[in-house]
This record gives C-alpha cells, structure tokens and sequence, in this order.
C-alpha cells in the first residue's frame, strides 16, 4: 500500500480537463513537503512532468498543471488528447518515514 | 545530455545478493548538484524509492530495505551501483536509476529500467 494515495484510474473524452488526486499525511504533503508528478507509458521510464508542487520542465505543455492544498494535491490535464493516455504518479518526502515516497499510480484513459 | 543506463543480472536466486550497474553519462556523478538514486517497480505494481547516494558518500535509504541494501559510488567509471542482498519473489522488479536535483526531492533524468526476476 502506497503512503501517497492516488485514484486507481481517471477517464475524459479528447477535449475535456481530468484532474488526478493525490492524498498524503501530516508528514508528507501536510507538512509543506514538495509535491512532484511523472507520466509514465508502458514500458517505458517515468517522465518528470511537474516539479516543486507547480513547476514545468521544459518542454511539457502547459496544459498540465499541478496545485497543492493542505494534505493532498493535484494534477490538471486541459484539453485532453489521446497522447496523454499514460499512467501518473505523484511524489513527495515523508518525513517520519524519512524517505521519498510516491503514489500508487493513476492510469488516465481517454476515451 | 544526460543519460542513465542500467546493468546487471536479470535472474537471481532467492536469498542471494541483486547487484546492478548504473552508468551515467554527459554529468558527472561527482557533482555536488545531484544525488543518484535507484527506484523499483514490481510488475504491474506503483514505484518504490530505493535510496540515493551523494557525491560525498552519504546515502539515504528506504527504511523498509534498509538492512539489505547498499549504494555505491565509482567516480572513476562515473557509475553507481545497487546492492540488495537476501532477495525473494517480492524483489522481483523493475529497477530504475535516476538523478535527483539537490534542493528538491524530485527526480529529473531516468534510466530506462531493467527487471530483475528473483527465482531459482
């Protein structure tokens, strides 16, 4: 079982806005921890997608973003497209496990 | 640019010791702007942190591997390397090695992975 808790998997048709939940603890995302997401297709490695709770890495569009409120977080993906059917995970620090730690992973399916 | 790239055994033994190769190229592992990490995903299974090491030696590990695993540093060959020892089925994985920015908890650059099958 995952410290972070994600929903096991999200839907929308091409054009919509999904978002994806990310639920963690009083030491992790409750205490002020990061919160950082990857995008990961089958069988390839996780990509970076978003950084420190909002931040973009170069090249990732801006129809992704992220926000971060109290002990969760969240993904936002407008203008859905079938490019964007890939699994996510959220990422953060938890502190009285003093480790990484990451989400379960959401698998996003448009439809 | 930036690439990571995982060696090793892909089939160990249960009770043996896992042991892969992470070489790094176009950044040196000596710099003191990252740390190098190894992550894990089951089959089928979300990701688990492993641990990471720094430029300087000093690690973090996952509390619950902590007692069987050690990471490595060779600056020579700008590698690093995991070991974990007393393996069974449940460590049978994808392992991934990654670079982490100093600063932030989040991992930037990712090998591409290789599974590692514990079985005898």
């Amino acid at each position: 079982q995952s410290v972070l808790t994600q929903p096991p998997s999200v839907s929308g048709a091409p054009g919509q806005r999904v978002t994806i939940s990310c639920t963690g603890s009083s030491s992790s995302i409750g205490a002020g921890y990061d919160v950082n997401w990857y995008q990961q297709f089958p069988g390839t490695a996780p990509k970076l997608l978003i950084y420190g709770n909002n931040n973009r890495p170069s090249g990732v569009p801006d129809r992704f973003s992220a926000s971060k409120s109290g002990t969760s977080a969240s993904l936002a993906i407008t203008g859905l497209q079938a490019e964007d059917e890939a699994d996510y995970y959220c990422q953060s620090y938890d502190s009285s496990l003093s480790a990484r730690v990451f989400g379960g992973g959401t698998k996003l399916t448009v439809l | 640019q930036v690439q990571l790239q995982e060696s090793g055994l892909g089939l160990v033994k249960p009770s043996e010791t896992l042991s892969l190769t992470c070489t790094v190229s176009g950044v040196s592992v000596s710099s003191g702007s990252y740390y190098w990490s190894w992550i894990r995903q089951p089959p089928g299974k979300g990701l688990e942190f492993i641990g990471y090491i720094y430029y300087s030696g000093s690690t973090q590990y996952n509390p619950s591997l902590k007692s069987r695993v050690t990471i490595s540093l060779d600056t020579s060959k700008n590698q690093f390397s995991l070991k974990l020892s007393s393996v069974t089925a449940a460590d049978t994985a994808v392992y991934s090695c990654a670079r982490g920015v100093v600063g932030g908890s989040y991992f930037d650059y990712w090998g591409q992975g290789t599974l590692v099958s514990v079985s005898s």
